[in-house]
């Protein structure tokens, strides 16, 4: 099973600041990795699919990165929103994995 | 606009069986492959069962199978999960999902319901 492993755990930012979030895989997913993001009560939402093709509807803001085992979520400037749990999901092995989860929190 | 709508949650014994559904409308369903992803309640999500477009292929989570089963009804829009042999750790929101990407079984989930409990307690 690849293994998803998220870092930071949480997140303490102030809106206007840059989110780096980290997905790193246990054996190499190539670029069949995406995000989402999760706020509470909701279901979650596709913001980039793999690695770096944001999904339709998401703002430029948002940005993905990486290849093969290292991958990076970048959140340019904060808004209020964008406050949540982001998960990394693999595709390209079997079975699926989902990271555990980065919560991005207001400072 | 992509809808999904998940059905059949409930709360059942240690051992039982229930039939998850989930109503796809607003793109061409045949084309695309559907997943369901679960969630203990605040906890990770956890990708549990994927069906090719066509139905002929289908992919379990180890912790599920030989207990559950995916389908789909082409003709009706409509996504299903047996769930049977339920344990406590199978407690969870149960979402439907719709792939990215027509025509392959391997996408990412772009599209998501918004979930139906299920409770496994005696």
């Amino acid at each position: 099973e690849t293994v998803l492993t998220q870092s930071p755990d949480t997140l303490s930012l102030s809106p206007g600041e840059r989110a780096t979030l980290s997905c790193r895989a246990s054996q190499s997913v190539n670029s069949y990795l995406a995000w989402y993001q999760q706020k509470p009560g909701q279901a979650p939402r596709l913001l980039i699919y793999d690695a770096s093709n944001r999904a339709t509807g998401i703002p430029a803001r948002f940005s993905g990165s990486g290849s093969g085992t290292d991958f990076t979520l970048t959140i340019n400037s904060l808004e209020p929103e964008d406050f949540a749990v982001y998960y990394c999901q693999q595709r390209s092995n079997w079975p699926w994995t989902f990271g555990q989860g980065t919560k991005v929190e207001i400072k | 606009e992509v809808q999904l709508l998940e059905s059949g949650g409930g709360l059942v014994q240690p051992g039982g069986s229930l039939r998850l559904s989930c109503a796809a409308s607003g793109f061409t369903f045949s084309t695309y492959a559907m997943s369901w992803v679960r969630q203990v309640p605040g906890k990770g999500l956890e990708w549990v069962s994927t069906i090719s477009p066509s139905g002929t292929g289908t992919y379990y989570a180890d912790s599920v199978k030989g207990r559950f089963t995916i389908s789909r009804d082409n003709s009706k829009n409509t996504l299903y999960l047996q769930v049977s042999s339920l344990r406590a750790e199978d407690t969870a929101v149960y979402y439907c999902t719709k792939g990215h990407k027509m025509a392959t079984i391997s996408s990412h989930f772009d599209s998501w319901g918004q979930g139906t409990l299920v409770t496994v307690s005696s």
